[in-house]
C-alpha cells in the first residue's frame, strides 16, 4: 500500500466551481505539504502544516485554502476554480524533526479547470 | 528570480554509460540538497540527498557532488540503465522558522537508450 495517497487522481471541473483535493498518509509523519507543478516548471509550495493546529502559507497560496483534519489527512480546496489553476497537484509529508528533512510525495492529482 | 536552476531540459545517454545531471543555485543559505526522480503519472520519488557540510554522497549507482564555492551540484548515475529514464528534479532547502523550505529546479528529462 502506498504511504501517501491522493484522491482524486484526475479531475475536470468548470470555472467557478469549488473543488477539494484530499491527501492521506500512513507514514506517521507530522508535517504535510501541498505543491503544484505546471508544465516545464518545478514544484511550488502552496501550503504546509506542521501539525493539526498549525497551517502556513507557501509561495503561491492565493486562491487556495487547506484543512488539516487529522495528523494523517490534509485537504486542499479551490473555493472558486479558475483555468490558471490547471496543474498537477502533489501532497508531501516529512517526519517533523525540521532540520535537513526529506519530503515524500504522493502520486499527484491532475486537475483541469475549463 | 530562480534560485535553483537546471539548465539542461533534457539529456540522452547510452545504456551502461555515465549520466551527469547538473544543478546550480544562487542562495548561499541553502544547507540541504536533494534529487528526486519522477516517472510520468507518478509523484516525485526521493533519490539521494547531501548536506552542505559534505561534498559527496554515494548510494549504489547514484552519487551526488556538491561544490559550495561554485554553488553547483551534480548527480552521477553509473552505469545508466533504461529504467533510469525519468525527469530528475534538483531541490535545495534552507532551514527557516523551524523547517526546511524546499525550492525545486525545473527538471531534466533523462533518456537512457538501450
Amino acid at each position: 500500500d502506498a504511504d501517501v495517497t491522493q484522491t482524486p487522481r484526475n479531475r475536470i471541473t468548470k470555472t467557478g466551481k469549488r473543488i477539494m483535493l484530499e491527501c492521506s498518509q500512513t507514514k506517521g509523519h507530522d508535517r504535510m505539504y501541498w505543491y503544484r507543478q505546471d508544465p516545464g516548471l518545478g514544484l511550488r509550495l502552496i501550503y504546509y502544516s506542521f501539525d493539526v493546529k498549525d497551517i502556513n502559507k507557501g509561495e503561491i497560496s492565493d486562491g487556495y485554502s487547506v484543512s488539516r483534519q487529522a495528523q494523517a489527512k490534509f485537504s486542499l480546496s479551490l473555493e472558486s476554480a479558475i483555468p490558471n489553476q490547471t496543474a498537477l497537484y502533489f501532497c508531501a509529508t516529512s517526519v517533523g524533526t525540521g532540520y535537513q528533512e526529506t519530503q515524500y510525495f504522493g502520486p499527484g492529482t491532475r486537475l483541469l479547470v475549463l | 528570480d530562480q534560485q535553483v536552476k537546471q539548465n539542461s531540459p533534457s539529456l540522452s545517454v547510452q545504456e551502461g554509460r555515465i549520466s551527469i545531471l547538473n544543478c546550480d543555485y544562487t542562495n548561499s543559505m541553502f544547507d540541504y540538497f536533494l534529487w528526486y526522480k519522477k516517472y510520468p503519472a507518478e509523484g516525485p520519488t526521493f533519490l539521494i540527498s547531501i548536506s552542505s557540510i559534505k561534498d559527496k554522497n554515494e548510494d549504489g549507482r547514484f552519487t551526488v557532488f556538491l561544490n559550495k564555492s561554485a554553488k553547483h551540484l551534480s548527480l552521477h548515475i553509473v552505469p545508466s540503465q533504461p529504467g533510469d529514464s525519468a525527469v530528475y528534479f534538483c531541490a535545495a532547502s534552507e532551514f527557516q522558522g523551524g523547517s526546511e523550505k524546499l525550492v525545486f529546479g525545473k527538471g531534466t528529462k533523462l533518456t537512457v537508450n538501450p
